[in-house]
């Protein structure tokens, strides 16, 4: 039972690569989440799913794009990146109480 | 709306001496709060939880927090501070009602002096 894992830990990109942040999750639950963390700003919600084949926007969804792809897996992807969006990445599942994965580590030069 | 104000960025203390970390928060329906711990380069791990029934909730790690309505406080408390403690914390608010996203305070380091 491995909770939340993601991948990759560490990537550093160029300006303008594309990326996509992978998260799974055997919590069997519905609701899956990805978050940004920057210095002092905690943490903000980027996107979120409340079920398989739905998503939302969070507070600051510009340049990302998600897919749910079944109920265990929800991505993060990245079309053309930017150093604004250098940061450490977290993807949660569950509903009032959420489980965080380890995160990903992410720096575009 | 909700939202939440950690009133320390950084807190240290002795080793052995009680910590406070300090939150406020505001929403405009039945709150749910939570403390989450990250310890460096280490996801969020859920310390302790209060949903509306007592208002004096224990966690692990012999923390503890307690919910005032009057003052709109989740202060977190631990009577005798460890090394291990060393990490940042984060007070996060949602609401009993209507969608469940969290809001996160911006954190509060807590350093601990041997």
């Amino acid at each position: 039972n491995a909770g939340v894992t993601q991948t990759p830990k560490f990537q550093v990109l160029k300006t303008g690569q594309s990326m996509t942040l992978q998260c799974a999750q055997d919590m069997n639950h519905n609701s899956m989440y990805w978050y940004r963390q920057d210095p002092g700003m905690g943490l903000r919600l980027i996107y979120y799913s409340a079920s398989e084949g739905t998503t939302d926007k969070g507070e600051v969804p510009n340049g990302y794009n998600v897919s749910r792809l079944n109920k265990r897996e929800f991505s993060l992807r990245l079309e053309s990146a930017a150093p604004s969006q250098t940061s450490v990445y977290f993807c949660a599942t569950g509903q009032y109480e959420q489980y965080f994965g380890p995160g990903t580590r992410l720096t575009v030069t | 709306a909700q939202s939440v104000t950690q009133l320390d960025s950084h807190v240290s203390v002795s080793e052995g001496t009680p910590v406070l970390l300090r939150c406020n928060y505001s929403s405009s329906y039945s709150p749910s709060l939570f403390w989450y711990v990250q310890h460096p380069n280490k996801g969020l791990q859920l310390l302790l939880k209060y949903t509306s029934a007592a208002t004096l909730v224990k966690g692990i790690n012999g923390f503890e927090a307690e919910f005032k309505k009057s003052e709109t406080s989740f202060h977190l408390t631990k009577p005798s501070a460890h090394m291990s403690d060393a990490a940042e914390y984060f007070c996060v608010v949602t609401s009993n009602f209507g969608n469940e996203k969290l809001t996160f305070g911006t954190g509060t380091r807590l350093t601990i002096i041997p």
